[in-house]
């Protein structure tokens, strides 16, 4: 089975600094996704950046990016220049890319709440 | 409509009581899921839509629980007999596809209390 761990529970970071989130995660498939997902406390789960598998290069959107190693089973989330409105609690999470079985459910780790000061 | 959208918000239940939990996904999308969030933690999985055949419901915790999207669009989850570890804030997500790739967006969520 998969899963997926974050190790900070809590982070902080100053405004208009950056700020790495960490999330490793164990399986024994080829084919998969790998998802960060941003909830702030009025509960709306936000996709923020995904990455394929296959894909070498990390995935960029904006002032998020992730640093993808393959081989050492991790994925971290980078946060350029923070915002204020990026407090909020982030999810590392999985999806298979094999049909069947679980039709695609995300796994998620425990998440990381992200503090932002002013 | 815009988004996912999910009634109610909140609901608090006596235990032994029968709730349900109205899913609206976004207009078109051929994947449901339902996934329950317990306080501080991340989203567990539960069941799985697609249009109105039920897939995957690996992830129901017990009989008690019971989901259904008869006309492969609003979904419900109903949960009967209401204990206290039900409580927990229980998200719906849907997605344009089956695809792997595919976005799954999420609603708002219903946070159950169960007294």
């Amino acid at each position: 089975a998969q899963t997926v761990t974050q190790s900070q529970p809590e982070m902080s970071v100053q405004e208009a600094e950056t700020v790495t989130l960490s999330c490793t995660y164990d399986t024994s498939e080829s084919d998969y996704y790998l998802f960060w997902y941003k909830q702030p406390p009025s509960r709306q789960m936000i996709l923020v950046i995904r990455q394929e598998a296959y894909k070498q290069q990390n995935a960029t959107e904006n002032r998020f990016s992730v640093n993808f190693q393959k081989a050492a089973k991790s994925f971290s989330l980078k946060i350029s220049d923070s915002q204020l409105g990026d407090a909020a609690m982030y999810f590392c999470a999985y999806r298979s890319g094999y049909y069947g079985g679980s039709q695609g459910n995300l796994i998620f780790g425990k998440g990381t709440k992200l503090s932002v000061k002013p | 409509g815009a988004g996912v959208s999910q009634s109610p918000r909140y609901k608090v239940a006596k235990r032994g009581q029968d709730v349900a939990l109205r899913c609206d996904p976004i207009s078109g999308h051929v994947s449901l899921f339902w996934y329950q969030q317990a306080l501080g933690q991340g989203p567990e999985f539960l069941t799985y839509f697609q249009n109105e055949a039920q897939l995957d419901k690996s992830g129901l915790p017990s009989d008690r629980f019971f989901a259904e999207r008869p006309e492969g669009s609003v979904s419900t989850l109903k949960i009967q007999r209401t204990q206290q570890e039900d409580s927990a804030v229980y998200l719906c997500a849907s997605s344009r596809t089956s695809g792997g790739e595919e976005t799954q967006y999420f609603g708002p969520g219903t946070r159950l209390l169960v007294l």
